[in-house]
């Protein structure tokens, strides 16, 4: 069964600066998606930035970029420019594309505090 | 663009007895799932559910859970016989359209269940 393990249950950050928050996964198969999702407050799933794992170019979304380590089974998050709506909980989670349809494997999870 | 709605937003029961959990999915999507995310704690797969029959469940999907699609747009989530312990928020997620790759699972805002 895949895991998915983040070792930093809090993180903080100072507005404008930059940020890394970490992920490692255990798996046997070489096909399969990477996930970061932010949970604000209200509790809400927002997918911020996937990563297939095929790919050896790491992906981007504005601000966030992914560090894929495919041979560690790594998969850090960065945030550049931190803003005070990037303040919440950040979970990575893992899906197989093995098997059409699976299930996503979340993280602990890290709560982000951005300080003005 | 097209979302998936969840009701009720918050729902309070008294221990025993029976709730059901409404999804409304994204309308050609194909895969839907249910996860539940105790306070504080990481979010958990429960049940998946694909071509109107249960195509993965986790060990959290005991006999006391149960599954449906019954009028092809609602997908339901009913719980027989509620336990403190299964006091979470519940969140509905859809995959699809096949065209599109099957990635990315798009989570509903979420219902809180308070069982008392």
């Amino acid at each position: 069964a895949q895991t998915v393990t983040q070792s930093q249950p809090e993180m903080s950050v100072q507005e404008a600066e930059t940020v890394t928050l970490s992920c490692t996964y255990d798996t046997s198969e070489s096909d399969y998606y990477l996930f970061w999702y932010k949970q604000p407050p209200s509790r809400q799933m927002i997918l911020v930035i996937r990563q297939e794992a095929y790919k050896q170019q790491n992906a981007t979304e504005n601000r966030f970029s992914v560090n894929f380590q495919k041979a560690a089974k790594s998969f850090s998050l960065k945030i550049s420019d931190s803003q005070l709506g990037d303040a919440a909980m950040y979970f990575c989670a893992y899906r197989s594309e093995e098997t059409s349809g699976s299930r996503l494997t979340f993280g602990e999870g890290t709560q982000l505090t951005v300080n003005p | 663009e097209p979302e998936v709605t969840q009701t009720p937003s918050h729902q309070v029961t008294q221990m025993g007895q029976e709730v059901i959990l409404r999804c409304v999915p994204i309308s050609n999507h194909l895969y839907f799932y249910w996860y539940r995310q105790i306070l504080g704690q990481k979010v958990e797969f429960l049940v998946s559910f694909y071509n109107n029959e249960i195509s993965e469940k986790s060990e959290i999907f005991d006999d006391q859970f149960s599954v449906e699609r019954p009028d092809g747009s609602n997908f339901t989530l009913k719980i027989r016989s509620t336990k403190l312990e299964d006091s979470a928020m519940y969140f509905c997620a859809t995959l699809g359209p096949r065209d599109r790759g099957l990635i990315e699972q798009y989570f509903g805002p979420g219902t809180r269940l308070t069982v008392t």
